[in-house]
């Protein structure tokens, strides 16, 4: 069974700029959800899409980032304009709706903001 | 809110000795419990949860995990740690009406030595 795709692996960018990132769940896999994982930290939580609705977006930051699941499968989550306090590791994660307690991880997209 | 403690920055231990790692959380009702393990480069992967029933539970590589109620803890354990075990170990709580956020302590690197 293919795991969950993440892209790019690594991502340098200038504060100000905008940066995406694209996830593609375990096939059949309808909750996705999106984590930020600063160096030294737990992952946070910022964003679950149930297929392609909205269920948990609390801690998203709103005014930067931005997120969509338009088919119910892959997502992209964006930042715009990134800060360096941006800086982290984004984790894409996905699992069933019978088991939505057990998250399987991408590899995450390191993202440095300079 | 719900939140999850790992006191241990770092845990060193031998080949062959047991080892634990600990987590205490804090959440309302009775609580969903997860541990997952990072590998370097690599993305979370799922070891064991405590849903219900059986205040020992078996994982994934030999682990165990026990669920202390009074205590609130649950502490990663193994009989005898293997050199490849070293990773750093994330502890998980869902909150029973927490939908399904997790919220993710900060992290303990375990270092096995030969």
């Amino acid at each position: 069974e293919a795991g969950v795709a993440q892209s790019p692996r690594y991502k340098i960018i200038e504060k100000r700029q905008s940066v995406a990132f694209w996830c593609n769940p375990i096939s059949g896999h309808a909750t996705l959800y999106w984590y930020q994982q600063i160096l030294g930290q737990g992952p946070k939580l910022l964003i679950q899409f149930q297929n392609n609705g909205v269920v948990d977006d609390s801690q998203l930051p709103k005014d930067r980032f931005s997120a969509e699941r338009l088919k119910g499968v892959d997502s992209t989550l964006k930042i715009q304009p990134a800060k360096l306090e941006d800086s982290a590791v984004y984790l894409c994660a996905s699992s069933l709706p019978r088991t939505p307690y057990e998250q399987y991880f991408g590899p995450g997209t390191r993202l440095t903001v300079t | 809110a719900q939140s999850v403690a790992q006191p241990e920055d770092q845990v060193n231990v031998a080949e062959g000795n047991p080892l634990t790692v600990k987590c205490t959380y804090s959440v309302s009702g009775n609580p969903y419990l997860f541990w997952y393990v990072q590998y370097p480069n690599r993305g979370l992967q799922f070891l064991l949860k405590y849903i219900t029933g059986d205040n020992l539970v078996k994982g994934s590589y030999g682990f165990e995990a026990e669920f202390n109620k009074s205590q609130t803890s649950f502490h990663l354990k193994k009989p005898s740690a293997l050199v490849s075990d070293s990773a750093l170990y994330f502890c998980a709580v869902r909150g029973y009406n927490a939908g399904n956020m997790l919220t993710f302590g900060g992290g303990t690197r375990l270092m096995v030595k030969p």
